[in-house]
């Protein structure tokens, strides 16, 4: 079946570090990919996504490139922000599937 | 510019009590998706509705029940909650799960968060 690992939380880091969280997946042919993002309170929101191999996502400094060859797409931001605190999901879409599959989700405090 | 509406927010029931979440979206969006959030489990599907008229099970549908009221509602019912359920539901819509993969992705509720005594 399908699956996405993410790297487990917390992850806490200052302001102004790199950032890297880590997906890889496990699917049928060749998968649409997305990562999500949940700020304290809210639902999530679509944060970049990519569809095919190489493809890059990018979006508010944030992003992740599908590595077909890796079966990963890991997010990465050079400057993090207080603001940029939330909890991340990487998710996929496997051809027919109706439904996205969705990791376990990674917990990043940005501290001043 | 609503989006995807839940309520209630908050719920607190007993053991053997029913509920109704309530979800409505004013896009026109086709599908529509219930999803449980629990620590360390990320999100998994409890039913979803491709289009008006259908419902499926997704990964976790034992305990729930849903309908598909129109094109715009679909609710998700307790009928007789167990501490289990104690969650953070999430109600989401897209276009057409067809197209999810493009420029038409998941949009999502605020969510309701459910403690069952």
């Amino acid at each position: 079946g399908n699956s996405v690992t993410q790297m487990e939380g917390p992850v806490t880091l200052s302001e102004e570090a790199f950032l890297t969280i880590n997906c890889t997946y496990t699917a049928t042919g060749y998968p649409s990919l997305f990562w999500y993002v949940q700020y304290p309170g809210e639902g999530l929101q679509l944060l970049l996504k990519a569809t095919k191999a190489d493809d890059k996502g990018s979006n508010k400094g944030f992003e992740a490139t599908y590595r077909k060859e890796t079966t990963s797409f890991h997010l990465e931001k050079g400057s993090v922000q207080v603001s940029d605190s939330a909890v991340y999901f990487c998710a996929l879409k496997a051809g027919s599937a109706r439904q996205l599959t969705f990791g376990s989700g990674t917990q990043l405090t940005v501290l001043p | 510019n609503a989006g995807v509406t839940q309520t209630p927010k908050f719920q607190v029931l007993k053991t053997g009590q029913s509920m109704t979440l309530q979800c409505a979206q004013d896009m026109n969006h086709n599908s529509m998706y219930w999803y449980r959030q629990d620590p360390g489990m990320g999100l998994r599907l409890i039913y979803y509705s491709a289009s008006e008229g259908t419902t499926d099970k997704g990964e976790v549908p034992n305990g729930y029940n849903v309908s598909r009221l129109n094109k715009r509602e679909f609710s998700l019912r307790l009928e007789s909650a167990a501490p289990s359920q104690t969650s953070v539901y999430f109600c989401a819509s897209s276009q057409d799960y067809r197209t999810m993969s493009g420029a038409n992705v998941l949009t999502f509720g605020a969510g309701s968060r459910l403690t069952v005594l």
